[in-house]
């Protein structure tokens, strides 16, 4: 239980170009689900938090306007990232929380982006 | 901010030699978890605590949540090759609201020689 997915899985695009990750829980609803950024070698960065019909809570020094979040429904997530530029490169990685006594947090495979 | 200080960066052992990592906070957190993960993969959870004290085994993993709620351990015992991978300690305090933020040490790389 408590599967969480990722499309796509590796992205390459050109320097200017939007590209939208898909984040889901398979086998669970998620009320809140978060989109974290992982650099080479380095410790995950929460970008922000993401509840489902409401918009996203971003963390200090994430543009909210460069990384557009949509929670549309309690099983999925998307990430754009907009006008992308080399310096976006990165492994993103979302993860999908369940509400209750017990809440922990599942993360999906992460998406490799590489802007050319 | 709420900060974690996760040890050893990175350890190299022999297959079947027991491990210890910890990780020590500023301030108090209501749950710790220790993640595993693999290059290229997101973190898998190895196991939660949600009470302070609480000592938790998987399989050959065991950790605690310590009393002060500053701190955590995990132990690996009998170390296989499979276990090579980094090790993120995770804290999570109640941050406002009903968002339950994650905080995540640096974590520690295991490398283990067969």
């Amino acid at each position: 239980g408590a599967v969480v997915s990722q499309h796509p899985s590796r992205v390459i695009c050109k320097s200017g170009t939007s590209v939208k990750i898909e984040c889901r829980s398979l086998d669970f609803q998620a009320t809140t689900m978060f989109w974290y950024r992982q650099f080479p070698k380095k410790s995950l960065m929460l970008m922000a938090t993401s509840n489902e019909g409401s918009k996203a809570t971003y963390e200090q020094g994430v543009e909210k306007d460069k990384f557009l979040i949509n929670h549309a429904s309690l099983t999925l997530s998307t990430l754009t990232v907009t006008s992308a530029h080399p310096e976006d490169s990165s492994f993103y990685i979302c993860s999908a929380s369940l509400e209750g006594l017990q809440e922990t947090q599942y993360f999906g495979p992460g998406t490799r982006l590489l802007v050319l | 901010g709420q900060q974690l200080n996760q040890s050893p960066q990175s350890m190299f052992i022999q297959e079947g030699e027991d491990v210890s990592m910890n990780c020590t906070s500023s301030s108090i957190f209501n749950t710790w978890l220790w993640y595993k993960q693999d290059p290229g993969e997101g973190p898998v959870l190895l196991i939660a605590l949600y009470k302070a004290g609480e000592l938790t085994s998987n399989g050959r993993l065991t950790a605690q949540f310590g009393i002060t709620r500053k701190d955590s351990f995990l132990n690996i015992s009998a170390s296989i090759p499979s276990d090579v991978g980094i090790y993120f300690c995770a804290g999570r305090s109640r941050s406002g609201g009903s968002n339950y933020k994650l905080t995540f040490g640096k974590g520690t790389l295991l490398t283990v020689n067969p």
